[in-house]
């Protein structure tokens, strides 16, 4: 499984855009990149996945450079609803086990 | 109509006694999983089962078994329960293992245990 890299916590205000970079600077062929939003006593949601370059969806942006070896979720114009814990997934399709990192805890403010 | 759904939401009891915490998908999805989210919100994998056989033990101690009566229930005994064991714990599927391409996992509500 590669192993996933990101800041434990950023801060923002409401309107900006946040960018959250994920390393994954051993990612295999097969892997995709998978993006998981957790408010508070809930559970983990989907975001966004991609493989390469950039996907985009009602949600977020997803950024991935030609060599994989990090990607950066981008989220447009913040609102405090968005205050939540934003983990990175990367993994093989047949492995059977999303691993979750310790996560990027976003904190947007008024 | 919820898509996994587990029960009880908030389960208090003492110490050495045991447990159970049930799970169900209306997805038809193939997967389900265990994951236990501690005091310091790491969310670590327990068990997953893909089409009621299990695929991953993540050195789990056993007083804790699984046990899918089919593909759509993957519940979670829990034997002579310790202080250590108060925790989150979410049920999820998904359609294959999870990480595929244009396939999400879908979280249960969490159940929250505490042991006093």
């Amino acid at each position: 499984l590669a192993k996933t890299t990101q800041p434990i916590s950023m801060d923002s205000y409401e309107g900006q855009e946040v960018n959250i970079t994920c390393s994954h600077n051993n990612i295999a062929t097969n892997d995709y990149i998978t993006w998981y939003q957790q408010f508070p006593s809930q559970g983990p949601r989907f975001i966004i996945q991609g493989y390469k370059t950039k996907v985009t969806n009602e949600v977020a942006s997803l950024f991935i450079p030609a060599d994989r070896k990090s990607s950066t979720l981008s989220l447009p114009r913040v609102s405090l609803s968005d205050t939540a814990v934003y983990y990175c997934l990367v993994g093989d399709p047949n492995d059977y086990k999303l691993s979750f990192g310790a996560g990027t805890t976003v904190t947007v403010r008024a | 109509d919820t898509a996994v759904s587990q029960t009880p939401k908030y389960l208090v009891t003492q110490m050495g006694n045991d447990k159970s915490i049930k799970c169900e998908q209306n997805l038809g999805h193939d997967t389900m999983y265990w994951y236990k989210q501690d005091s310091k919100k790491f969310l670590k994998i327990m068990f997953s089962y893909n089409n009621k056989e299990l695929i991953i033990n993540e050195t789990v101690p056993n007083r804790f078994s699984p046990k899918s009566p089919d593909k759509a229930h993957l519940n979670l005994h829990i034997n002579s329960l310790e202080l250590g064991d108060s925790a989150v714990y979410f049920c999820a599927s998904s359609q294959d293992g999870g990480l595929s391409m244009n396939t999400e996992a879908f979280f249960g509500q969490g159940t929250r245990l505490t042991v006093v």
